[in-house]
């Protein structure tokens, strides 16, 4: 499986921006880019994902860069709620079932 | 909807017993997921369903493992005969379809302790 880099932890003023980076330099054509984020004491839960194009939901943006060996989350206005480990996650794309394989993450601290 | 249920929330058991976790996937998703989750090892899947039928059980740990999907609202995890080191946070996950575009949406958890 194609592995992902993130950075250990990252800080965050309350209702500034967050940019959560994601490097994965050996992803192949077909693989999608997902992003879940598990919270104290809960199960992980589905942020967003992409496979070239940037995307927008209601939670974040992900920006995908041209080459796709990188991306980034971005949480427009973070809130203390958005306190959590987030996951960077190649699935492969095709006949798959799309295996989520969750690395250590980047936990977010978001300050008052 | 209620999402996915597990039960129970926390097991405190000796080793060398029989433990059991449930889960109830969410109504209509036809694939369910098993994963462990430590400080040590992270988040792993242990095992996958999909129509009911294990597709992939390649991340059971052992024989002392066993997983059943009897039907496509219930699922088991069995641990006989647990060890201190299967304590963990277990978790289930459902997701409507199989692949690499669906979303996978996980239960709140077992936690449990091997004594």
């Amino acid at each position: 499986d194609a592995k992902t880099t993130q950075p250990n932890s990252m800080e965050s003023n309350e209702e500034e921006p967050v940019h959560l980076p994601c490097n994965h330099s050996t992803i192949s054509g077909t693989d999608y880019i997902h992003w879940y984020r598990q919270l104290p004491s809960q199960g992980p839960e589905y942020v967003i994902h992409g496979l070239t194009s940037n995307v927008n939901n209601r939670m974040a943006s992900l920006a995908i860069a041209e080459d796709r060996k990188s991306s980034t989350l971005i949480l427009h206005r973070a809130t203390l709620r958005d306190a959590a480990v987030y996951y960077c996650i190649l699935r492969v794309g095709g006949t798959s079932y799309g295996k989520l394989t969750f690395g250590q993450g980047t936990i977010l601290t978001v300050h008052p | 909807d209620a999402g996915v249920i597990q039960s129970p929330r926390h097991e405190v058991t000796e080793m060398g017993q029989e433990v059991t976790l449930r889960c109830k996937p969410i109504s209509g998703h036809n694939s369910l997921f098993w994963y462990r989750q430590t400080m040590m090892r992270g988040l792993e899947l242990l095992i996958y369903f999909n129509n009911n039928v294990p597709i992939d059980d390649s991340g059971m740990p052992e024989d002392r493992f066993s997983a059943k999907m009897p039907n496509a609202s219930f699922s088991t995890l069995k641990i006989q005969p647990s060890e201190p080191r299967d304590s963990a946070v277990y978790f289930c996950a459902s997701s409507p379809f199989s692949g690499s575009t669906d979303t996978q949406y996980f239960g709140p958890g077992t936690r449990l302790t091997v004594l």
